[in-house]
């Protein structure tokens, strides 16, 4: 299957501050990404879909201003957690899927954020 | 709106045994199935998907799946349980939006492995 690089994997930073995750898609292009946050012991909640070149889809409740997305190239997607705090932290999930009909969405390994 | 559920909450099976995941799906039209495996502190895998066609799906690591329109199921099952399969399993259903291709996940099945 194909390989989506999520970086970095954790990551602790104090409130206020911003942190940028990353999400590469290493062997394919794709059109198509999608940021998820997961809650301990839940499921993935969407957050966001963001096609290459245009301006992210942000699902209800999720504040764009907070969660920015950017989706520049082809293989590379950035979420930018703004101003963070300590509710901010979470599990982030990124997927990548490469265009045409039919395929399925493959995942990132995960950003396990706490902000503190 | 599609939904996705996933009955059991936790499963508890033998090593060697056998598995039945349960996956029930609400969805307007023919959907996109997929199943799904991560582990603690990990992203997704996936372990299948049913598009169209067969609706015996063969996945990873032995796994497979049945779609029975007839009873919006999308059942996960593997015929002997290894001890490396204990994860979080998801069921998912796409899409959520036509054209959108996003997914809709089910809570998960958590399954432990007795050796």
């Amino acid at each position: 299957g194909a390989v989506v690089s999520q970086h970095p994997s954790r990551v602790i930073c104090k409130s206020g501050t911003s942190v940028k995750i990353e999400c590469r898609s290493l062997d394919f292009q794709a059109t198509t990404m999608f940021w998820y946050r997961q809650f301990p012991k839940q499921s993935l909640m969407l957050m966001a879909t963001s096609n290459e070149g245009s301006k992210a889809t942000y699902e209800q409740g999720v504040e764009k201003d907070k969660f920015l997305i950017n989706h520049a190239s082809l293989t590379l997607s950035t979420l930018t957690v703004t101003s963070a705090h300590p509710e901010d932290s979470s599990f982030y999930i990124c997927s990548a899927r490469r265009q045409g009909r039919n395929t399925e969405a493959f995942f990132g390994q995960g950003t396990r954020l706490t902000v503190v | 709106a599609q939904s996705v559920t996933q009955p059991d909450i936790h499963i508890t099976v033998s090593e060697g045994a056998s598995l039945e995941l349960r996956c029930n799906y609400s969805y307007g039209a023919t959907p996109y199935l997929f199943w799904y495996v991560q582990s603690p502190g990990q992203g997704l895998q996936l372990l299948l998907k049913y598009f169209s066609g067969d609706t015996l799906v063969q996945g990873i690591k032995g796994f497979e799946a049945e779609f029975k329109r007839s009873q919006s199921s999308f059942n996960l099952r593997k015929p002997s349980v290894h001890w490396s399969d204990a994860a979080e399993y998801y069921c998912a259903v796409g899409p959520s939006r036509a054209g959108s291709y996003q997914l809709t996940f089910g809570k998960g099945t958590k399954l432990s492995v007795i050796p």
